[in-house]
This record gives C-alpha cells, sequence and structure tokens, in this order.
C-alpha cells in the first residue's frame, strides 16, 4: 500500500530537549516536504527536498533542519524545541517532475507540544 | 513567493444548499490548484485539482472554476451533506515543482442537517 509514515504521531517535550520526526514514504517519490498546520494559518511549508542530498528552506524554516540521505525517508529536526513550534506537522511526498499534476500524498500527521 | 488567499474563513449552509469557497493567488506562473478536504484529526484529503489550460472542472457534486486573468478560482459544492462538513483548503503551485503547494489559510464548511 502507498504510504506515507510519521512517527511519532504525538509528542509532549521540553523547552530545549533535541527531538526527530521521522518521515518515510514508499513510492519512491523524488520531492518530498514537511508542512506545519496552526489554526487560521493553513499549512506552510518548512523545508522540502527534490532527491537524495538536495534541501530548500520553506515558508518557515527557522528553528528546524532536515536531512535526506536516503530517496525513502526525509526526517525533521528540532535542535532547539521552543514553544512556538508546538503545532500538527505533515510530511508529504510527490513523484517529481515527471508528475505535471503534482499530486501530493501528506502523512497522517504528528502532533508536537512543546512546554 | 507565491501567496494564497481564501474566503471564506467559516461557511455554514443548510443541507442541500450550495457552498462556495473562493481563493486569489499572487504569482502568475503557478498553473496547479488542487483543493483539498481535511476531517478533523486527519490528514488532508485531494478532492479536486485544475490547471491553468481548463477553466472549470467538475467531478459529481463538486467543481471547481479558474480565471487565470483574474488569478482566482473557486471551489462549488452542490447538494451538500452533513459528510461535506470539514476544512477546506485551497493551494496553487507550479506543476512538477518541487516547491509543492502553497496552502491558502482554509474554511471550516459547517453543514447543518
Amino acid at each position: 500500500e502507498a504510504q506515507v509514515t510519521q512517527n511519532p504521531r504525538y509528542l509532549i517535550t521540553v523547552t530545549g530537549k533535541k527531538l526527530t520526526v521521522t518521515c518515510s514514504q514508499n513510492m519512491n517519490h523524488e520531492y518530498m516536504s514537511w508542512y506545519r498546520q496552526d489554526p487560521g494559518l493553513g499549512l506552510r511549508q518548512i523545508y522540502y527536498s527534490m532527491n537524495v542530498e538536495v534541501t530548500d528552506k520553506g515558508d518557515v524554516p527557522e528553528g528546524y533542519k532536515v536531512s535526506r540521505k536516503e530517496k525513502r525517508n526525509f526526517p525533521l529536526i528540532l535542535e532547539s524545541p521552543s514553544p512556538n513550534q508546538t503545532s500538527l506537522y505533515f510530511c508529504a511526498s510527490s513523484l517529481g517532475p515527471r508528475n505535471s499534476g503534482n499530486t501530493i500524498y501528506f502523512g497522517e500527521g504528528s502532533w508536537l507540544t512543546v512546554v | 513567493g507565491e501567496n494564497v488567499e481564501q474566503h471564506p474563513s467559516t461557511l455554514s449552509v443548510q443541507e442541500g444548499d450550495s457552498a462556495v469557497i473562493k481563493c486569489t493567488y499572487s504569482d502568475s506562473a503557478s498553473n496547479y490548484f488542487p483543493w483539498y478536504k481535511q476531517e478533523l484529526g486527519k490528514r488532508p484529503q485531494l478532492i479536486i485539482d485544475i490547471r491553468s489550460n481548463v477553466g472549470e472542472k467538475k467531478d459529481q457534486r463538486i467543481a471547481v472554476t479558474l480565471n487565470k486573468t483574474a488569478k482566482h478560482f473557486s471551489l462549488h459544492i452542490t447538494e451538500t451533506q452533513p459528510e461535506d462538513s470539514a476544512v477546506y483548503f485551497c493551494a496553487a503551485s507550479i506543476a512538477g515543482s518541487a516547491r509543492q503547494l502553497t496552502f491558502g489559510s482554509g474554511t471550516q464548511l459547517t453543514v447543518l442537517p
């Protein structure tokens, strides 16, 4: 089954404690990205990746890091989480430049609370 | 970069009535406009999309229209049902771009029985 898998789904952490949210897709997609969703703001892109070892900033990259060492994985790293990073996070993937429709597949979301 | 504005932020309709949600975009290079439905606590799900070479697209009770000149596009839901209640997001992108999507801020649609 084609899917994007995120872990953890729910996490409460403390300010400053490094954490990683993993994302994995099994569709051999080239493009992957991370979004955060906040009330009244919709989904905003944090980082995106065009392929292995190729990443770029989205609209709200501050406080986040990513890596793309393998095609299927795109972890989101919060080196020193702060309360304003409390949010719902979605990983997403799409086929790549050959897919002119750019259909996006979303993971189930990760609820992160920073206290 | 692209900026997408969406209105209204909340919309209540009676069951059986129509609902219309409108979006505007800023980047004339954008050529792909999907709409997503998000139920509470779940991931966004694509419900319909349109490309800039088409002015209108319909799929059963939902339709999307696009006005490239004015840079706006709309979602139309006819004969609304309680299960249509959800948050709807419009988005814009350049098809095939790794930048993926720029989303509107969402519309909470409530269909009253």
